[in-house]
């Protein structure tokens, strides 16, 4: 099965822009999704289908994918938005999640 | 409300066994592919078990594989996994999350924990 890298970590400023990757071969040609996930919680869906927000999800969250690489933007990156990032597609049926990048605001 | 509330985990010697469940409310539950995601202390995401909606086709990944179970009662709204032959390295957090018709995982319960430890 194939293989999502992120970055292990990302560091951002209050109010800057906050930028995820995930990279797999032909990424592009899937879906990708993205999850936020804080301390001592559980997982929640923050990007489908490459660009949707699912409802209750603020639109400083938007995501795009093209080529090898699946992006999570933050726009107006907030102290709140401290958390884990994993992205996901499916490969032959199967799923496969990216390492995860955890994203600290200072 | 849409909930998924896991149960079952706890501390188990390795080689043991253990049943995980996860009981739905506010949604159909018939009508989705239910899956199992473990995460191991300190670590990612790891998707471990899918079931079709009427229980008739399910997968495994290969850690689990020939030692793991999944199972749904879609008359009690609730998902399992019978876990046995329990190794070290199977210890996490478990979720059962559902798949919508997006094929994303979009909601999750709260975890059950895992342990197999002598």
């Amino acid at each position: 099965s194939s293989e999502l890298t992120q970055p292990p970590s990302l560091s951002v400023s209050p109010g800057q822009t906050a930028s995820i990757t995930c990279s797999g071969d032909r990424l592009g040609d899937k879906y990708a999704c993205w999850y936020q996930q804080k301390p001592g919680q559980s997982p929640v869906l923050v990007i489908y289908q490459d660009n949707k927000r699912p409802s209750g999800i603020p639109e400083r969250f938007s995501g795009s994918n093209s080529g090898n690489t699946a992006t999570l933007t933050i726009s107006g990156t907030q102290a709140m938005d401290e958390a884990d990032y994993y992205c996901q597609a499916w490969d032959s049926s199967t799923v496969v999640f990216g390492g995860g990048t955890k994203l600290t605001v200072l | 409300e849409v909930q998924l509330l896991e149960s079952g985990g706890g501390l188990v010697q390795p080689g043991g066994s253990l049943r995980l469940s996860c009981v739905a409310s506010g949604f159909t539950f018939s009508s989705y592919v239910m899956n199992w995601v473990r995460q191991a202390p300190g670590k990612g995401l790891e998707w471990v078990s899918p079931i079709s909606s009427s229980g008739g086709t399910t997968y495994y990944a290969d850690s689990v594989k020939g030692r793991f179970t999944i199972s749904r009662d879609n008359s009690k709204n609730t998902l399992y996994l019978q876990m046995n032959s329990l190794r070290a390295e199977d210890t996490a957090v478990y979720y059962c999350a559902r798949k919508n018709t997006e094929n994303a995982f979009d909601i999750w319960g709260q975890g059950t924990m895992v342990t197999v430890s002598s």
